[in-house]
């Protein structure tokens, strides 16, 4: 089946551009979560969602970022007035969240480079 | 917040040689333990996880353990191949795993031939 797609694969915005990042989960699964990795470190954690509700936003590195996901399903990643220090990968993971004793593993999407020039 | 700590940073085994990655975590609400591997410029996906009600688990080659009390856990790889050659990441949940997870800065492991 198929798994999260992300896109563009690939973006390049000139400083103080809005850009839009887009992820499509797994179908059906009710998590999503946004990460942004900086070139040779680990992911590091946006916002993510419960179908529609955003029940974290805490990291999110400026109130230039901003996540929806209105129907529960596709999520987008907004940046507005992009700086050289967005420059990352974004990657978007989903889960089925089943809920109590059940782990649930974060699959994950192939991811948005963003280069700010 | 949750922190994870991971070492080392690079790792080079021959092949057919063991490698071991330990990471180590603050929060002791976490509870489930991922271990992700990405390759260059593709997606991290998953290789092992391990719950925080078990102390080891192994899936062929590859196994953790994991210490609660001392909030370590650690990846074991035997018989290296080249196609294990990688970033490998670990990280920390609670909540079943159904939170945000918090990622170590991750291993490059190269297994030379």
């Amino acid at each position: 089946g198929a798994g999260v797609s992300q896109s563009p694969r690939y973006k390049v915005a000139k400083r103080g551009q809005d850009v839009a990042l887009r992820c499509d989960p797994i179908s059906g699964h009710v998590s999503l979560f946004w990460y942004q990795q900086a070139l040779g470190q680990g992911p590091e954690f946006l916002t993510y969602f419960q179908n529609e509700a955003q029940l974290d936003k805490s990291g999110l590195p400026s109130d230039r970022f901003f996540a929806e996901r209105p129907e529960g399903s596709v999520s987008t990643l907004k940046i507005q007035r992009t700086q050289q220090e967005d420059s990352a990968v974004y990657l978007c993971a989903s889960s089925l969240n089943w809920g109590g004793q059940v782990y649930n593993e974060q699959f994950f999407g192939p991811g948005t480079r963003l280069t700010v020039l | 917040g949750e922190n994870v700590e991971q070492h080392p940073s690079t790792l080079s085994v021959q092949e057919g040689d063991s490698a071991v990655i330990k990471c180590t975590y603050s929060d002791s609400a976490s509870n489930y333990f991922p271990w992700y591997k990405q390759e260059l410029g593709k997606r991290p996906q998953l290789i092992i996880d391990i719950r925080s009600n078990v102390g080891e688990k192994k899936d062929q080659r590859i196994a953790v353990t994991l210490n609660k009390t001392a909030k370590h856990f650690s990846l074991h790889i035997t018989e290296t191949q080249p196609e294990d050659s990688a970033v490998y990441f670990c990280a920390a949940s609670n909540e079943a795993g159904n939170t945000p997870l918090v990622f170590g800065k991750g291993t490059r492991l190269s297994v030379i031939a």
